[in-house]
């Protein structure tokens, strides 16, 4: 099955500094790589998502970056703010699946 | 997001009890999931449905069973908990529409405790 790493674990920076986390996945099959946030005891909520036809896309603060051939995907946030603070969880799935495989997640702080 | 629900919120069971948690989504969502979050694991997939009557494992299937005979509800049981299955579990509902995956969307999870 897919198999899908997250580094780092835990992230501190400056409040208006950037953020960035980064993902491996194993199988070239997948093509569905959602990026979800999760503040502490609540659900998971997707923030942005790519689809293997595209390289990078970008909402806002944020955008996800897609390199097929070395399968990884990345997140970045720029110009954080306290809010930011939480754990973010990177994921994959093959077409037509719909099973995600989500990464280990990445404990975001933005420090004041 | 008040539209998958699960219940009970909170659980404490004992070892060897069987237990169920539920799932409730009224958006008519195709497909259906299970999954437990564990510290330093992530979300593993439990199992999934892809319609009513239509229900296969995921990564983490062994102790649970699911079962879907109608489309909004998509019980968990745990057949005998175990102390191991201590987790927070959410479920999950997504459409598919031509072959295009769609957002998964996430109900509030039920915090489960065996003794």
């Amino acid at each position: 099955g897919e198999n899908v790493e997250q580094h780092p674990s835990t992230l501190s920076v400056q409040e208006g500094d950037s953020a960035v986390i980064k993902c491996t996945y194993s199988d070239s099959a997948s093509n569905y790589f959602p990026w979800y946030k999760q503040e502490l005891g609540k659900r998971p909520q997707l923030i942005i998502d790519i689809r293997s036809n595209v390289g990078e896309k970008k909402d806002q603060r944020i955008a996800v970056t897609l390199n097929k051939t070395a399968k990884h995907f990345s997140l970045h946030i720029t110009e954080t703010q306290p809010e930011d603070s939480a754990v973010y969880f990177c994921a994959a799935s093959i077409r037509n699946d719909y099973k995600l495989s989500f990464g280990a997640g990445t404990t975001v702080t933005v420090r004041a | 997001d008040a539209g998958i629900t699960q219940s009970p919120r909170y659980k404490i069971t004992e070892t060897g009890r069987q237990v169920t948690l539920m799932c409730h989504q009224t958006w008519s969502h195709s497909y259906m999931f299970w999954y437990r979050q564990d510290l330093g694991h992530g979300l593993r997939l439990i199992y999934y449905s892809a319609a009513a009557d239509i229900t296969d494992k995921g990564e983490v299937p062994d102790g649970y069973v699911v079962s879907r005979s109608k489309t909004e509800n998509f019980p968990l049981t745990l057949e005998s908990a175990t102390r191991s299955q201590t987790s927070v579990y959410f479920c999950a509902s997504l459409t598919s529409y031509r072959g295009r995956t769609d957002t998964q969307y996430f109900g509030p999870g039920t915090r489960l405790t065996v003794l």
